[in-house]
């Protein structure tokens, strides 16, 4: 089976602009989960979506949001970017929510 | 919510050695237990899991324990090899931990 997979892998915004990123999950999982990862503050989870329903979220505020499509594949989006949201977004597919297999990630620069 | 805490934040082994990781969480209704391994540059790959109707669990030279009355799990590696050399993260299970730096020495 092919891998998670994430567009773009690299992306350059400034301030103030809003930017989408795309998740493909591996065949036949339909749980998509998205976490933020920066050198201080770690691995944070950001929202889980299951079967195009939002099931979990993480402590973020409203300007990250997420979609998932009805084959899965899965949407975030970060509103008004600050620079405090430049980090390496990774996706994560699941079956049923447990056993993730992780995304290479787009790594993301807020100037 | 979920809280994790891993300790050590750093751990430097001689090749050969048993190193230890260990995490608490704080959800008593948390049921699965999952580690992953980070290389650098690379993306976290999950190496072993548990759930909570099961105390111990065992894949070659890696085991994970956990203790549901004390709210701790904990990820052992037998006979360390560089290839190692990671960074471990516990998860409980979308919580992470903030991640072990493994050193293994040659």
């Amino acid at each position: 089976k092919a891998g998670v997979t994430q567009t773009p892998r690299y992306l350059i915004k400034t301030r103030g602009q809003q930017v989408t990123l795309s998740c493909s999950p591996i065949s036949g999982h339909r749980s998509v989960s998205w976490y933020q990862q920066t050198p201080g503050q770690g691995l944070q989870f950001l929202f889980e979506y299951f079967s195009e329903t939002q099931r979990n979220k993480g402590n973020f505020p409203g300007r990250f949001s997420g979609r998932q499509f009805s084959n899965s594949r899965s949407e975030m989006n970060v509103s008004t970017l600050e620079l405090g949201d430049s980090a390496l977004y990774l996706c994560a597919s699941s079956h049923q929510g447990v056993e993730q297999y992780f995304g290479p990630g787009t790594r993301l620069t807020v100037l | 919510g979920e809280n994790v805490e891993q300790h050590p934040s750093t751990l430097s082994v001689q090749e050969g050695d048993s190193a230890v990781i260990k995490c608490t969480y704080s959800d008593s209704a948390s049921n699965y237990f999952p580690w992953y391994k980070q290389e650098l540059g690379k993306r976290p790959q999950l190496i072993i899991d548990i759930r909570s109707n099961v105390g111990e669990k065992k894949d070659q030279r890696i085991a994970v324990t956990l203790n549901k009355t004390a709210k701790h799990f904990s990820l052992h590696i037998t006979e360390t090899q560089p290839e190692d050399s990671a960074v471990y993260f516990c998860a409980a299970p979308w919580v992470f931990g903030a991640g072990t730096i493994l050193r293994v020495k040659s």
